[in-house]
């Protein structure tokens, strides 16, 4: 079973900056990663498949990167609004897993 | 408007049985992969299962197979998770998804979630 590690656990932010967020994995899983994010009392919302496309509807400052092991997931001008738990996980076989998350607070 | 509306969720004993639903509206039901994700309170999300669009092929995490069983009415746009043997560990927000994990549609539409505790 593959293990898929986010870092950091958390990050401060401030406004207009930018974060940078980071998922492994333990085993090579191509491109095959998606970005979640996910807001108290609400849904998933898909923000990045293929480890770099944007799902329909995502700000462009949302970019995704990496394959193999290392993926990263990059907000740029942090808004108030992108306070959130994200979440990445891989899809390259089954089970399909999920990181631990990175909550992301904007000062 | 596409959406996804689960329900069936409750208290439920360990040992005991619970079958969850979720009714699609607003797409053609039967030509997309159909999952449940589910996320333990305060904790992180887990994938639990999916199943193929003619319902031919279906895939669960471990901890859930030999116990609960995926399934759908594409007749009734209706999408199912039969959970037995329930355990404490089980307790959790069940989520339906629509194109999980590969969004080929561009997205993944997920449905509100419906709350299974077991106690």
């Amino acid at each position: 079973e593959i293990v898929m590690t986010q870092s950091p656990a958390t990050l401060s932010v401030s406004p207009g900056e930018r974060a940078t967020l980071s998922c492994r994995a333990s085993q090579g899983i191509s491109n095959d990663l998606a970005w979640y994010q996910q807001k108290p009392g609400q849904a998933p919302r898909l923000l990045i498949f293929r480890a770099s496309t944007r799902a329909t509807g995502v700000p462009a400052r949302f970019g995704g990167g990496g394959s193999g092991t290392e993926f990263t997931l990059t907000i740029s001008s942090l808004q108030s609004e992108d306070s959130a738990v994200y979440y990445c996980h891989q899809y390259n076989r089954w089970p399909i897993i999920f990181g631990q998350g990175t909550r992301l607070e904007i000062k | 408007e596409v959406k996804l509306v689960e329900s069936g969720g409750g208290l439920v004993q360990p040992g005991g049985s619970l079958r969850l639903s979720c009714v699609a509206s607003g797409f053609t039901f039967s030509t997309h992969w159909m999952s449940w994700v589910r996320q333990a309170p305060g904790k992180g999300l887990e994938w639990v299962a999916n199943i193929k669009p003619d319902g031919s092929e279906d895939q669960y995490v471990d901890s859930a197979k030999g116990r609960f069983t995926i399934s759908r009415d594409n007749a009734k746009n209706s999408l199912y998770l039969q959970m037995n043997s329930l355990r404490a560990e089980d307790t959790s927000v069940y989520y339906c998804a629509r194109d999980f994990p590969w969004a080929e549609t561009g997205t993944v539409v997920w449905g509100q979630g419906t709350l299974v505790t077991v106690s």
